[in-house]
């Protein structure tokens, strides 16, 4: 069975420029959520998806946002990139048929923002 | 709101010496979930405590949930070259309602562990 796949691996941006990240989740898993690691913040949730909609959000600007295409594929934007958006971005799939199930994560996309 | 704090935040240890680590949280859990990040790469799930004073064990490591079900520990027997990277307990953060919020565990800040041969 596949893992989680995130694409692309690594992004190099500007600010004032947006990017998009991609995930696809391991087949079958039907929430997927975003979470952004720094080395100061750690792991801060994004917001998680099921069924092609937001269930939780966590604590960023209105910047992030994301969406969930109905074959549980993900994206998530940041529009507007600034310096502190440098960081990895992690996607998570569970099969979310409960509330406390253990996360899947891909190896994350790396954003570098200059 | 919910915090998970984890300490120690670094631990450096001689191959085979023991580690733990410990994590308290601020609101009593669920379940409590332990993940490890090697360096360079993601968090993979590790194990899952349900229930009050729980104890289970995956070869060298012990795994402990709390009577409160507040705190945790993670303790590694006889460490190995293997056993570096970084330990994150997490659990289910609950949303204003007081219910478990789907698919959002909060993080502690991690152990990172380095073992010298």
């Amino acid at each position: 069975k596949a893992g989680v796949t995130q694409t692309p691996r690594y992004l190099i941006k500007t600010r004032g420029q947006q990017v998009t990240l991609s995930c696809s989740p391991i087949s079958g898993h039907r929430s997927v959520s975003w979470y952004q690691q720094t080395p100061g913040q750690g792991l801060q949730f994004l917001f998680e998806y099921f069924s092609e909609t937001q269930r939780n959000k966590g604590n960023f600007p209105g910047r992030f946002s994301g969406r969930q295409f109905s074959n549980s594929r993900s994206e998530m934007n940041v529009s507007t990139l600034e310096l502190g958006d440098s960081a990895l971005y992690l996607c998570a799939s569970s099969l979310s048929i409960l509330s406390n199930e253990k996360l899947f994560f891909g190896s994350g996309t790396q954003l570098s923002v200059l | 709101g919910q915090q998970v704090m984890q300490i120690p935040q670094y631990q450096h240890v001689q191959e085979g010496e023991d580690f733990t680590t410990y994590c308290n949280s601020s609101t009593t859990l669920s379940n409590i979930q332990w993940y490890k990040q090697r360096p360079g790469g993601h968090p993979v799930f590790l194990i899952q405590l349900v229930k009050s004073g729980e104890v289970k064990k995956q070869k060298r490591l012990t795994f402990q949930f709390g009577e409160a079900k507040k705190n945790s520990s993670l303790h590694i027997t006889a460490t190995q070259t293997t056993d570096v990277g970084t330990y994150f307990c997490a659990g289910p953060t609950r949303n204003d309602a007081g219910g478990t919020s789907y698919g959002k565990l909060t993080f502690g800040q991690g152990t990172i562990l380095t073992v010298h041969p």
